[in-house]
């Protein structure tokens, strides 16, 4: 399995506060991504990025924000947090792209009362 | 319509059959197809990829692709109590916008009873 740890993986706070998710990788993939997982909708894509200071929006990325300074970090920014973002959120790499494998992280389970 | 439409589930399968699982895909420009398998509390693991039409078996485990109908299935054979978890197919978009990344499915629960 690829090296990919996330912090902190359990997270609870309150409305309008900011909110930082680290993923880490030690697999030097070039693309990471971060998704969020919830009841009924599966995973969904909220940012990727595929290289070093190099970044893309997914599908559901209002609210959010990502930041890549070095191959091995991508860190997630929930600027002001709602409740609406209560979720789990899974980091994943991968080598390259198209068609290869995406390794997940362990998620990060957060809670914004 | 949702882009990747698995099976509703929940499915319930008896120890030793064969458990089926459907997905189709909107994106006819679709070229990667994976199976994840999710254990509850637990993150996605990659158990299948398939890239051409046909049949791609690895164990107990057969992927089917059909591009022209749009269609990718997984098959467990000889099911197992600990093949119990939820399944997630996923398409990797090839095109313009969605080149490079993977749309899920909302996930089949499957649970394989003694």
């Amino acid at each position: 399995d690829a090296g990919i740890t996330q912090s902190p993986r359990h997270k609870v706070t309150e409305t309008g506060t900011p909110v930082t998710l680290r993923c880490h990788q030690t697999e030097n993939h070039r693309y990471m991504y971060w998704y969020r997982q919830d009841p009924g909708h599966g995973l969904r894509l909220i940012h990727y990025s595929y290289g070093v200071k190099d970044t893309d929006k997914g599908e559901v990325s209002d609210g959010y924000s990502v930041s890549r300074s070095k191959t091995e970090d991508f860190l997630l920014t929930l600027e002001s947090a709602t409740s609406s973002q209560t979720s789990v959120y899974f980091c994943a790499s991968s080598r390259d792209i198209p068609g290869d494998t995406q390794y997940f992280g362990p998620g990060t389970r957060l809670t914004v009362l | 319509q949702k882009e990747v439409e698995q099976n509703s589930g929940p499915l319930s399968v008896p120890e030793g059959a064969i458990a089926s699982l459907n997905c189709t895909y909107s994106d006819r420009g679709s070229q990667s197809f994976f199976w994840y398998r999710q254990y509850s509390g637990k993150s996605p693991e990659l158990i299948m990829s398939i890239y051409s039409n046909g049949d791609k078996e690895d164990g107990r485990f057969t992927a089917q692709l059909n591009k022209a109908s749009q269609y990718v299935s997984l098959l467990i054979r000889d099911s197992q109590p600990s093949d119990s978890a939820t399944y997630l197919c996923a398409i990797q978009g090839f095109g313009g916008t969605s080149y490079g990344k993977l749309t899920f499915g909302q996930g089949t629960i499957l649970t394989v009873h003694p």
